[in-house]
């Protein structure tokens, strides 16, 4: 069964530019959520969806946005970047969002790097 | 709003030594709670999570974690380090009710020393 599926693995762009990072899931899995990490912060939750709706947005600004397609695989986008979106960010997969109790199951994540 | 609190970035433990990971939680009724681990330039590998019942909760590669609800703590555990438990690992947690995300610690790097 193949795992969560990040692309691309490495990303460079300048500032003032925008990204699209890309996620699909584990087969069967409806749920997908996006977390940046940085050394500093952790993991920060961005945004959570199920069938093809937001059902949960972190505390982050309007540039960062997402979405979800009917094969559940999702896409985040960031506008306008700047040098401190440098990160990596991750998609974590699970089987419903309404089953809270089972585990997320994580890409290797996209390495940002805004020059 | 709920929160975990990693009070340690770092903690060295010799190789045999037992190892303790800490972590606190805040959430408004029961929670879900998880310990997740990241190898470098690795996504991240799930390991445990207490959900309900027996306090102690076993998980992968011989580590274990206990639930103490009166000091919201949910402290991850091995008996004997091995070097290859080196890695940054991370407590989270979810709301047992209402719309929240899977919320996570800043991480707690650990270094075993052979």
């Amino acid at each position: 069964k193949a795992g969560v599926t990040q692309t691309p693995r490495y990303l460079i762009k300048t500032r003032g530019q925008q990204v699209t990072l890309s996620c699909s899931p584990i087969s069967g899995h409806r749920s997908v959520s996006w977390y940046q990490q940085t050394p500093g912060q952790g993991l920060q939750f961005l945004f959570e969806y199920f069938s093809e709706t937001q059902r949960n947005k972190g505390n982050f600004p309007g540039r960062f946005s997402g979405r979800q397609f009917s094969n559940s695989r999702s896409e985040m986008n960031v506008s306008t970047l700047e040098l401190g979106d440098s990160a990596l960010y991750l998609c974590a997969s699970s089987v419903t969002y309404r089953t809270l109790n089972t585990e997320a199951f994580f890409g290797q994540g996209t390495r940002l790097t805004v020059v | 709003a709920q929160s975990v609190a990693q009070p340690e970035d770092q903690v060295n433990v010799a190789e045999g030594n037992p190892l303790t990971v800490k972590c606190t939680y805040s959430v408004s009724g029961n929670p879900y709670l998880f310990w997740y681990v990241q190898y470098p330039n690795r996504g991240l590998q799930f390991l445990l999570k207490y959900i309900t019942g027996d306090n102690l909760v076993k998980g992968s590669y011989g580590f274990e974690a206990e639930f103490n609800k009166s000091q919201t703590s949910f402290h991850l555990k091995k008996p004997s380090a091995l070097v290859s438990d080196s890695a940054l690992y991370f407590c989270a947690v979810r709301a047992y009710s209402g719309n929240t995300p899977l919320v996570f610690g800043k991480g707690t790097r650990l270094s075993v020393i052979a």
